[in-house]
């Protein structure tokens, strides 16, 4: 059974920072990794999706690697601002009888202070 | 692309109610989605749709729920005698058949069992 981590479970930093946010999961037999921003009593917004065969992509500021032999995905924002302050989660699409379903970390909640 | 959409937005119910939520995926998506999310936690599946074909369903979903995607368009899911355990946000989230197509999430329902 695919086990998803994220760590740390809550960041704050001060606007400007880079920062980096972890992903790890225990099967790598996966076919994707995806990135989704979620906003107070809202739904999940897609950031980035990397495929297995692929080790990063970068959207704006945000850029994700793939490390699929040790596990691993990370989630570099580069020059923070307030805007950015939401709960980061990962999603990792495993193939289980033709139904790839994603199961998901429980998300890094981030606060960017002025 | 309107998205996905969800509705209602908010349902507050008395313990042993039925209630019934809709999802209406974006139109040329096969795939259909339903995850459970409480506070602090990651979205937890549910069950999955492939067009009208219910594929999977989670051992979280107990014989109170059921779920509907008629003529593989919208979906709905219907809790049977709501507990208090059953208040969380359920998302709905679609994707194309290609595993390797993004996720797509609505805006959930918040369902609150008084």
């Amino acid at each position: 059974k695919q086990e998803v981590t994220q760590i740390p479970a809550a960041l704050s930093v001060p606007e400007g920072e880079n920062l980096v946010l972890n992903c790890s999961f225990t099967d790598s037999a996966i076919y994707n990794l995806q990135w989704f921003r979620q906003d107070p009593g809202k739904g999940l917004t897609s950031l980035l999706l990397i495929q297995s065969s692929q080790r990063e992509q970068t959207s704006g500021r945000l850029n994700a690697s793939l490390d699929k032999s040790s596990g691993r995905s990370t989630l570099y924002i580069a020059a923070s601002q307030p805007g950015d302050s939401a709960t980061y989660l990962c999603a990792v699409r495993t193939e289980s009888g033709g139904s790839y379903i994603p199961t998901f970390g429980r998300g890094t909640s981030l606060i960017v202070h002025p | 692309d309107t998205g996905v959409s969800q509705n209602p937005r908010h349902k507050i119910t008395k313990r042993g109610q039925n209630v019934t939520f809709r999802c209406d995926p974006i139109s040329e998506h096969n795939r259909l989605y339903w995850y459970r999310q409480t506070l602090g936690q990651g979205p937890e599946f549910l069950t999955y749709f492939q067009n009208e074909a219910q594929l999977e369903k989670s051992r979280l979903l107990s014989d109170r729920f059921s779920a509907e995607r008629p003529k593989g368009s919208f979906s709905t899911l219907e809790i049977q005698r709501t507990e208090q355990g059953d208040s969380a946000m359920y998302l709905c989230a679609s994707s194309l058949l290609d595993p390797n197509s993004p996720l797509h999430f609505g805006n959930g329902t918040r369902l609150t069992v008084t």
